[in-house]
């Protein structure tokens, strides 16, 4: 059973550029959810997808935006960075809509915005 | 912002200590997790806890969902060094869409 890979493990960007993250979900899992996770603080929801749609957002502006593609791997965008993007993005999958109590998270993506 | 509060913000442990921490807030929840994160990791989930004044024990960790459902409490007894990390709780309303809302997190370190 293949657990929940991200990639890069690392990025360095500059203010303003754009940026996509990925994520593969783990193994029978249809549900991705993700999250940004500034440094010394817990995780913040971003937004979920399901059947390849958004399914809940948090409190994040819309250029952070995100696809969920039929083998349930997913992207996260983020347009026009700014220096407080700078966190860790972690992808989280489940076994299904709802089931938020069974998420599995990936290593994380660390991103730094200079 | 944060809507569930932890406490401590950290602690150091002395192996074979009993530690205690817990997270509150102002709304209810249905539903309370605990995780554990250690660094370059995303975070595992350690307990979690379904109905108000539920008990559950995952090997030396117990965890328990308060009566008022705006709180819960986890213990770590006999600690040992590889407890170290951060431990989180979470929690999921369905008022809110039941997506999972975290704490700002308990750093846990070994004492020098």
């Amino acid at each position: 059973e293949t657990g929940v890979t991200q990639s890069p493990t690392h990025l360095i960007k500059t203010r303003g550029q754009q940026v996509t993250l990925r994520c593969s979900s783990q193994s029978g899992h249809n549900t991705v959810s993700w999250y940004q996770q500034a440094l010394g603080q817990g995780p913040q929801f971003i937004f979920q997808y399901y059947r390849e749609e958004e399914n809940g957002r948090g409190n994040f502006p819309p250029r952070f935006s995100g696809l969920q593609f039929p083998n349930y791997s997913s992207e996260l965008n983020v347009n026009a960075l700014e220096l407080d993007d700078s966190a860790l993005y972690l992808c989280a999958s489940s076994p299904g809509e709802g089931l938020n109590e069974k998420l599995f998270f990936g290593s994380g993506t660390q991103l730094s915005v200079l | 912002g944060q809507q569930l509060n932890q406490s401590p913000q950290s602690m150091f442990i002395q192996e074979g200590e009993d530690v205690s921490m817990n997270c509150t807030s102002s709304s209810i929840f249905n539903t309370w997790l605990w995780y554990k994160q250690e660094p370059g990791e995303g975070p595992v989930l350690l307990i979690a806890l379904y109905k108000a004044g539920e008990l559950t024990s995952n090997g030396r960790l117990t965890a328990q969902f308060g009566i008022t459902r705006k709180d819960s409490f986890l213990n770590i007894s006999a600690s040992i060094p590889s407890d170290v990390g951060i431990y989180f709780c979470a929690g999921l309303r369905r008022a809110a869409g039941n997506k999972l809302t975290f704490g700002g997190g308990t750093r846990v370190l070994v004492k020098p």
